[in-house]
């Protein structure tokens, strides 16, 4: 079955520093990745997918992320943060089903961002 | 474009009592998904709709649930009848196509407390 795990349920960071958060998904065939920010009280909104080819994706905001198919990983960067980057973060894979496709979410990343 | 729009944006009701919530889509996107959110169990995808006919139903908790799409610029999600553990962020999402791998937008969600 398909599964996206966030082994990280809240990081602090320091604005200006460097940021990772990390994503594993388990899915048998090669995985559709994707990467969402929501802010407090706002919906979903896409920060970057991967699909294919190279496996350094850039993103909105400044964000990338790096799909590792050996630790089946699909890690969140960013070199610098900024303090309106304190949100949600929530890693998802897409999947086909038998009835159609749809994603599978992980449980979420909260990041707080201190002066 | 307005994006996704959700009403109500807060609701509070009794338990037993029935909850319509209602979710207008993008223009033009032929899919949409309805999402629960809770801090125990994180983004479920409920239902979601191609060409206004549900596709997968399989993430609706109970018979209580039921979804509509009468049209492809409006749909409805309705409890009833309510219980507490309901309680909720339910989140409207479309997308333009019926691949996974097109951007998911998601509306700012709706808040429902049931008593």
């Amino acid at each position: 079955a398909q599964s996206v795990t966030q082994p990280d349920i809240h990081i602090t960071v320091s604005e200006g520093a460097s940021l990772e958060l990390r994503c594993n998904y388990s899915y048998g065939a090669t995985p559709y990745l994707f990467w969402y920010v929501q802010s407090p009280g706002q919906g979903l909104q896409l920060l970057l997918k991967y699909f294919s080819g190279d496996t350094l994706v850039q993103g909105i905001k400044g964000f990338e992320a790096e799909f590792k198919r050996s630790q089946s990983s699909f890690n969140l960067r960013k070199p610098s943060v900024h303090w309106s980057d304190a949100a949600e973060y929530f890693c998802a894979v897409g999947a086909p089903t038998g009835t159609g496709n749809q994603f599978y979410f992980g449980t979420g990343t909260s990041l707080t961002v201190i002066p | 474009d307005a994006g996704v729009i959700q009403s109500p944006r807060h609701e509070v009701t009794e338990m037993g009592q029935e909850v319509t919530l209602r979710c207008k889509p993008i223009s033009g996107h032929n899919s949409l998904f309805w999402y629960r959110q809770t801090m125990m169990r994180g983004l479920e995808l409920l239902i979601y709709f191609n060409n206004n006919v549900p596709i997968d139903d399989s993430g609706m908790p109970e018979d209580r649930f039921s979804a509509k799409m009468p049209n492809a610029s409006f749909s409805t999600l309705k409890i009833q009848p309510s219980e507490p553990r309901d309680s909720a962020v339910y989140f409207c999402a479309s997308r333009s196509g019926q691949t996974y791998l097109n951007e998911q937008f998601f509306g700012p969600g709706t808040r429902l407390t049931v008593l």
